[in-house]
């Protein structure tokens, strides 16, 4: 699976958008790239993921450049629950499973 | 509808003594996961189930064993717990390229 780069922090006004950036310059035609989150010490929460085209559900925005090399994970009007570690994820199609390779992610902090 | 549940929420071990982390979901999923979590750090695979009757290794089998009780249920036993292995575990399940869903962990402190 192909490896990914995230920046460790990036910080964000409550009410604007958080974009957050993630280089996976050596990913395959069928690894598809996902976005989880990690609120506190609970369990990992999927927000998105998308192959080639940008994809948006109620939650966020995925940006994936025309080479795949990158992405951008937007969370459109941050709140201050959206504080947590965002961990971009490069994952092969396999035939019956998918395996995750987290990183150490983005820590996200979302201030008043 | 629970999801994924994990018991217990918390542990302490002594060293050398064993125990096994129980995990099920209720969603039907082909596929299930053990991770850890070491402080400030990621998520890292200890095993995976990818279907019932299949499991493999992931990044850090060792000291670890599983087993897939059915399509329900997948569990995780430490036979002789260590320090090394304080730390917070958790159970997923998932579809084939779909989302996974994980559980709210179990720590564990092994003294």
């Amino acid at each position: 699976d192909a490896k990914t780069t995230q920046p460790p922090s990036m910080d964000c006004a409550e009410g604007r958008a958080a974009n957050l950036p993630c280089n996976h310059s050596t990913i395959s035609g069928n690894e598809y790239v996902y976005w989880y989150r990690q609120i506190h010490s609970q369990g990992p929460q999927y927000i998105i993921h998308g192959l080639k085209n940008n994809e948006t559900n109620e939650m966020a925005s995925l940006i994936i450049t025309e080479d795949r090399k990158s992405s951008t994970l937007i969370l459109p009007h941050a709140t201050l629950r959206d504080t947590a570690v965002y961990y971009c994820i490069v994952s092969r199609v396999n035939t019956g499973f998918q395996k995750l390779v987290f990183g150490t992610g983005t820590r996200l902090l979302v201030s008043p | 509808n629970a999801g994924v549940t994990q018991t217990p929420k918390f542990q302490v071990l002594k060293t050398g003594q064993s125990m096994t982390l129980q995990c099920a979901q209720d969603m039907n999923h082909n596929s299930m996961y053990w991770y850890r979590q070491d402080p400030g750090m990621g998520l890292r695979l200890i095993y995976y189930s990818a279907s019932e009757g299949t499991t493999d290794k992931g990044e850090v089998p060792n000291g670890y064993n599983v087993s897939r009780l059915n399509k329900r249920e997948f569990s995780l036993r430490l036979e002789s717990a260590a320090p090394s292995q304080t730390s917070v575990y958790f159970c997923a399940s998932s579809e084939f390229r779909g989302e996974a869903f994980f559980g709210q962990g179990t720590r564990l402190t092994v003294v």
